[in-house]
């Protein structure tokens, strides 16, 4: 089955700097990648993603790069603000059963 | 107007008890599911449901029953709670199965078994 990993399992960085995380996917056959963000005792909720035909996607200061060849994908986020703060998952869906395979998740936490 | 609602949202009960925990969405979705999340954040597929029939059962232990009364509930039966089923319960749906990823989940419901 398909095994997603997630890095770091941590990060803080100061407000107004960028955040990179780093996901990898085990499955070649993996075809949509989403990133969802949880919120202290909140729900996961989507906040983009990405399909195996596109290289990259960005909304605002989010952005998403998939490299298929690696099997890699990554969130960037720029100009980090304290609202930014919360647990981020990267997932890969391989199968058309709607089965999503979650990251560990990354804890940021964004300092002013 | 919520779209994913379940309850409780807080359950803390002994060691060998039975609980449920209730799922409903208005989002007209064809396919539910219930995720665990634990301590370490997790989340963890547990059941998929597609117009009431069952598509993924994951490695969970016969303790745990879904069970889908029509496409827009999903309810989570647990019959002799262990230590170890404190969690965080997420139900969620999402439009289809085959081709829209996005997945709305409820706001969770905490279960602590003592």
């Amino acid at each position: 089955g398909e095994n997603v990993e997630q890095h770091p399992s941590t990060l803080s960085v100061q407000e107004g700097d960028s955040a990179v995380i780093k996901c990898t996917y085990s499955d070649s056959a993996s075809n949509y990648f989403p990133w969802y963000k949880q919120e202290l005792g909140k729900r996961p909720q989507l906040i983009i993603d990405i399909r195996s035909n596109v290289g990259e996607k960005k909304d605002q200061r989010i952005a998403v790069t998939l490299n298929k060849t690696a099997k890699h994908f990554s969130l960037h986020i720029t100009e980090t603000q304290p609202e930014d703060s919360a647990v981020y998952f990267c997932a890969a869906r391989t199968d058309s059963w709607g089965k999503l395979q979650f990251g560990a998740g990354t804890q940021v936490v964004v300092t002013p | 107007d919520t779209a994913v609602s379940q309850t409780p949202k807080y359950l803390v009960t002994q060691m060998g008890n039975d609980k449920s925990i209730k799922c409903e969405q208005n989002l007209g979705h064809d396919t539910m599911y219930w995720y665990k999340q634990d301590s370490k954040k997790f989340l963890k597929i547990m059941f998929s449901y597609n117009n009431k029939e069952l598509i993924i059962n994951e490695t969970v232990p016969n303790r745990f029953s879904p069970k889908s009364p029509d496409k827009a509930h999903l309810n989570l039966h647990i019959n002799s709670l262990e230590l170890g089923d404190s969690a965080v319960y997420f139900c969620a749906s999402s439009q289809d199965i085959a081709n829209t990823g996005e997945l709305f989940f409820g706001e969770g419901s905490r279960l602590t078994v003592l």
